[in-house]
């Protein structure tokens, strides 16, 4: 069983819809959570961190962490065309610096005119 | 904005042949990483460094090596290239200590899309 679980998609949505993506994982030492955004032939970017439990909101994104059930979510609200994207997760144990991430294998959006 | 640069976009070697890819960061980060990328599998770790001259492997170094003689470039060396090493390969960068996000947060590069024929 891998670490990090996520649906690999694709996941096609009209515009304005908005969009939930998640992720679970087994190993509850993890503490750090990120979202990253990658273009098609781009490298990853990242979109949203956030620490522990709880949410945190960035414009039309909104990140949400439940330790507790080791799931977390991505949300985007209005989504736009531009969103259009493959979404990784990533998460770690410490934030000591220089810890490896370990990434779920990405969900594919599109969002459709 | 933290820049990661690698050296090739697209890259197309014969198998047998030694491959070089370049990676240089321009935020004076402690912490480099190699991945490859492949559908289904998502982001593998090849080999990190914490330091200059320092390396530690990943998830998957076999029939990779790397280099770090200077602080901002890590080179990342197939010795003998082979067919099954056909991905896209990203290097990432990482400050090394504390501040606004995540110490572990990671700055991509735009990736080199490798093809071994």
């Amino acid at each position: 069983q891998k670490e990090v679980e996520q649906d690999p998609g694709p996941l096609s949505v009209p515009e304005g819809a908005i969009v939930s993506l998640n992720c679970t994982y087994s190993n509850s030492a993890f503490q750090y959570f990120m979202w990253y955004r990658q273009y098609s032939r781009k490298g990853p970017e990242l979109l949203m961190y956030t620490y522990s439990s709880g949410n945190k909101e960035d414009g039309r994104f909104t990140a949400q962490v439940d330790k507790s059930s080791k799931y977390i979510s991505l949300f985007i609200r209005d989504s736009q065309p531009s969103d259009s994207a493959t979404y990784l997760c990533a998460m770690s144990a410490s934030g000591g610096g220089g810890n490896k991430l370990t990434f779920g294998t990405g969900t594919q959006l599109k969002v459709e005119l | 904005d933290v820049k990661v640069t690698q050296s090739s976009r697209y890259l197309v070697k014969r198998t047998g042949e030694k491959v070089f890819l370049e990676c240089v960061q321009d935020m004076d980060h402690e912490n480099m990483f190699w991945y490859r990328q492949d559908p289904g599998l998502g982001l593998r770790l090849i080999y990190f460094s914490y330091d200059v001259k320092m390396k530690e492997k990943g998830d998957i170094p076999e029939g990779y090596s790397v280099s770090r003689e200077k602080k901002e470039r890590f080179s990342l060396i197939l010795e003998s290239a082979s067919t099954n090493q056909t991905s896209m390969y990203l290097c990432a960068s990482n400050p090394g200590v504390a501040g606004e996000v995540s110490t572990d947060t990671q700055y991509f590069g735009p990736g080199t899309r490798l093809t071994v024929l």
